[in-house]
């Protein structure tokens, strides 16, 4: 069955960075975009970008853009999120979602989250 | 940055018919941008409930309906059943700064 499966949790002081994986399984890698979308405590669902495995096309989100740096491993048929000069406003889950297609930006697969805390 | 608005809360008794609706604008909705739905029970990933403001993926009940309409557009939920109480985002793109997805701020739907 398709599976995105997540990294675990992570606790980092502020100004790090942290690098979330998203393994893919049971669905052609290169055929789908992969989303990041996070979740603060609370708050709406947030884009911050999209990256098309096949061609390692990317869009970041303008909010994010020049922190969030998202990459894939097509052999590893992983994706990556880093988000980097963390601040506690960062706490929050972290998604990883397949798009039905590449680019139709509809969100069909989601991984469970990886919940990352930034505290100092 | 444009946002989707959606109503922070409705309620129905088992058996109802309720209605959430997305308020977007003409760098979203309005711009003929699809509206998408997801379903996000307590502490668990989203589920994509409708996409392409009224289709639904295979395995979700006929219950839920979408639709859109100028800078609007709604879920329709039919039948309430208690499982249904969930969060409900839409989404959507929107064409303003450097384009990006969007999400509505989620409504909490609550089976009385």
């Amino acid at each position: 069955q398709v599976q995105l499966v997540q990294s675990g949790t992570e606790v980092k002081k502020p100004g790090a960075s942290v690098k979330v994986s998203c393994k893919a399984s049971g669905y052609t890698f290169i055929n789908h975009g992969m989303h990041w979308v996070r979740q603060a405590p609370g708050q709406r669902l947030e884009w911050m970008g999209w990256i098309n495995p096949g061609t390692g096309n990317i869009k970041y989100s303008q909010k994010f853009q020049g922190r969030v740096t998202i990459t894939r491993d097509t052999s590893a048929t992983t994706a990556f999120m880093e988000l980097s000069s963390l601040r506690s406003e960062d706490t929050a889950v972290y998604y990883c979602a397949r798009d039905r297609f590449t680019s139709q930006f509809v969100m069909d697969v989601w991984g469970k989250g990886t919940t990352v805390t930034v505290s100092s | 940055q444009s946002v989707l608005t959606q109503p922070p809360s409705v309620s129905g008794a088992p058996g109802q018919r309720v209605t959430i609706s997305c308020t977007g604008s003409s760098s979203n909705i309005g711009a003929g941008n699809d509206v998408h739905w997801y379903q996000q029970l307590p502490g668990t990933a989203p589920k994509l409930l409708v996409y392409v403001n009224a289709n639904r993926p295979s395995g979700v009940p006929d219950r839920f309906s979408g639709s859109k309409s100028g800078t609007s557009a709604s879920l329709v939920i039919s039948g309430l059943q208690a499982e249904d109480e969930s969060d409900y985002y839409c989404q959507s793109y929107d064409s303003s700064l450097g384009g990006s997805m969007v999400f509505g701020g989620g409504t909490r739907l609550t089976v009385l």
